[in-house]
């Protein structure tokens, strides 16, 4: 079975300064990976994903994440953190990596991002 | 990318009531499913909604409890039966798109019950 590990439920970081949140998973196939992000009351909004193309994956609002089989990481940063950025952030990794259910997902805890002036 | 509309938003309900959550898509999907959120929890799949045949459980969860229809290609139900308190959650749905290798998901349903 899949699973998700995020590294700290909750990340604080100043206006500004780099965004870094991790996420480490086991799977027994090559894994399809996704970061979501939630916004209070609203629902999920895909940030980026990885489907075994390039191992370094751009999303939107500047964040990117590496997907890096040896240490089964797949961490996302941003180089220069928004107050807009204040959020939950869920890494989920498909339930099958042969591409046959991108919506079958397992979340990880999720993370809590907070951005101080 | 899609279009998911939820009904309703919320709603605070007594137990022992079962509630019924609608899901529609703006567009043909073949693949649907049904999550759960608990307070300061991760999402959880309920269920895979399967159109034409019964939906496909999750460990630990029940037709009984969460009995979910697909009547076609754009629309699902998922009611949660005789709730208790422990039932107080977001139950969001979500569609699959392959095209776009990604699932996408509703606004979610924020249940209460008292």
């Amino acid at each position: 079975a899949q699973s998700v590990t995020q590294l700290g439920s909750h990340v604080s970081v100043s206006e500004g300064a780099l965004v870094l949140l991790r996420c480490n998973y086991s799977s027994s196939v090559p894994p399809y990976l996704f970061w979501y992000v939630q916004y209070p009351n609203q629902g999920l909004q895909l940030l980026l994903k990885y489907t075994s193309a390039a191992t370094l994956v751009k999303g939107i609002n500047g964040f990117e994440a590496e997907f890096k089989k040896s240490e089964t990481s797949f961490h996302l940063t941003k180089p220069s953190a928004h107050m807009s950025d204040a959020a939950e952030y869920f890494c989920a990794v498909s339930d099958q990596g042969g591409g046959t259910s991108y919506g079958k997902l397992t979340f990880g805890q999720g993370t809590i991002l907070t951005v101080h002036p | 990318s899609a279009v998911i509309s939820q009904k309703p938003s919320r709603d605070i309900c007594q137990r022992g009531t079962s509630l019924t959550i609608q899901c529609q898509v703006d567009s043909q999907v073949t693949m649907m499913f049904w999550y759960r959120q608990q307070p300061g929890q991760s999402l959880t799949l309920i269920a895979t909604a399967n159109q034409g045949s019964e939906a496909t459980y999750e460990s630990g969860f029940v037709i009984d409890k969460f009995p979910i229809s697909r009547p076609n290609l754009t629309f699902s139900t998922l009611t949660v039966s005789n709730m208790s308190p422990e039932d107080s959650s977001i139950y969001l749905c979500s569609v699959e798109r392959r095209v776009s290798t990604e699932a996408f998901f509703g606004q979610g349903t924020r249940l209460t019950v008292v």
